[in-house]
């Protein structure tokens, strides 16, 4: 079965990094783009980037770019999201997300448990 | 961006009732909106892809209509399981952007 699991989550400084992962299995990993999502306390959802199958294309929220850069290792089944320069506003819940379809849609069938980053002095 | 906008943001409804969500979308997104469910303290789950077709293993009680800008999620006869926050996400343009949730409470 598909699986998604979170990691890398904690607290952290204003300005600081973190590099979340997210370790897949069930499915063939090297088929799908994958996206990150993230949903901060009390608050919907939103999206914040996506990385193409074979990692060549990237594309990520204004709110992030230049700050998060996601990147994958096929041969490890792993996506990661390294996030720089760390804002009190990016606490969140991060959640990594399977694309339904090979070709990439925007549809999220599969999403991981998700883990918690708390920007916090 | 896209907004979507979702209303009601909370609705308290009894077992066994049709309970109707609605989506707006700022520009025409054809058929490109998806729904979730979320429990609790749970990730989102895919209900209905491409505004109307049921992801495989949801129960045939939940369903979705609509194209262009106007969108309706509806839960034909409302189980206590079904409590949970439901969030519309469209996929027309990047950024993708959700709605901002509705609640599902029983009555």
């Amino acid at each position: 079965q598909v699986q998604l699991v979170e990691s890398g989550g904690g607290v952290v400084q204003p300005g600081r990094s973190l590099r979340l992962s997210c370790a897949a299995s069930g499915f063939t990993f090297s088929s799908y783009d994958i996206h990150w999502v993230r949903q901060a306390p009390g608050k919907g959802l939103e999206w914040v980037s996506v990385i193409s199958h074979d990692g060549s294309k990237k594309y990520s929220a204004d709110s992030v770019k230049g700050r998060f850069t996601i990147s994958r290792d096929n041969s490890k089944n792993t996506l990661y999201l390294q996030m720089n320069s760390l804002r009190d506003e990016d606490t969140a819940v991060y959640y990594c997300a399977k694309e339904q379809r090979y070709y990439g849609s925007g549809t999220f069938d599969f999403w991981g448990q998700g883990t918690l980053v708390t920007v916090s002095s | 961006d896209i907004q979507m906008t979702q209303s009601p943001s909370s609705l308290s409804a009894s077992v066994g009732d049709r309970v109707t969500i609605t989506c707006q979308a700022s520009q025409d997104i054809r058929k490109y909106l998806n729904w979730y469910q979320q429990k609790p303290g749970k990730a989102p789950k895919l209900l209905i892809y491409d505004a109307s077709n049921l992801e495989t293993g949801v129960p045939s009680r939940f369903s979705g209509s609509g194209s262009g800008t106007d969108f309706t999620f509806t839960i034909s006869s409302l189980q206590p399981e079904d409590i949970a926050t439901y969030s519309c996400q469209q996929y027309e343009n990047r950024p993708l952007t959700f709605g901002g949730g509705t609640k599902v409470e029983i009555k």
